[in-house]
């Protein structure tokens, strides 16, 4: 079983600031990068993806990093507010005959007001 | 919100009970895969169902099954329930494996409770 490793388990930023989720994976024939982000109760919402032939992309206040040789990939929400308060879990997509979505463990992010 | 539907939402059985999941995938979508997320951790990858033939499997035992319908809503099958199979269920929808926008949209879930 193909595994990502994300850290932190759990982050707390006050509002305004950076919160930072990296991941790291062990194999190379991954081709699409996704986050997802979930609220209690919610199921994963995709939040922002990226492919491993650009090495940044950025949608609003979300930003994803990707530095293919070293296998890592990151997470960025600038300026943080309460309502970023949710579950953020990278994935990487597992190109068999399934095409399935290996996640990574999750990180608890709670933005203080 | 995603357009993928799924019931019930929540759901109390008992050991050696058997269940059946629900999930209608968002319009144009024929792809449907399914997730266990237990408590704190991430969705793990069940099965995928493609126009209504299985597409892939996941480290899951042979109780847990699944259908695809030919308006491409799916079913997920667990028997024999055991204390652990307690978690979110999650179903997935997406266009075609491999498409080049393949992105997997979630429903809500269902919360299997096993007593």
């Amino acid at each position: 079983q193909q595994q990502v490793k994300q850290s932190p388990q759990s982050l707390i930023v006050q509002k305004g600031g950076i919160s930072i989720i990296n991941c790291a994976y062990e194999n190379t024939a991954f081709d699409y990068f996704p986050w997802y982000q979930q609220f209690p109760g919610k199921g994963p919402a995709l939040l922002i993806a990226i492919r491993p032939d650009v090495s940044e992309k950025k949608e609003g206040r979300f930003t994803i990093s990707f530095n293919k040789s070293a296998k890592q990939f990151s997470l960025h929400i600038m300026d943080s507010q309460p309502g970023d308060s949710a579950t953020y879990f990278c994935a990487l997509l597992w190109m068999d005959s399934s095409y399935k979505l290996i996640f990574g463990s999750g990180t608890r992010l709670l933005v203080r007001p | 919100e995603t357009g993928v539907t799924q019931s019930p939402t929540h759901l109390i059985k008992t050991r050696g009970q058997q269940v059946t999941l629900r999930c209608s995938s968002q319009s144009g979508h024929n792809t449907v895969s399914w997730y266990q997320q237990a408590l704190g951790q991430g969705p793990q990858f069940i099965f995928q169902y493609y126009r209504e033939e299985e597409n892939g499997r996941g480290n899951f035992p042979p109780r847990f099954s699944g259908l695809q319908f030919p308006n491409y809503s799916s079913e997920l099958n667990v028997n024999a329930l055991e204390l652990d199979d307690s978690a979110l269920y999650l179903c997935a929808s997406s266009l075609e494996p491999g498409a080049p926008a393949d992105t997997q949209y979630f429903g809500p879930g269902t919360r299997l409770t096993v007593l």
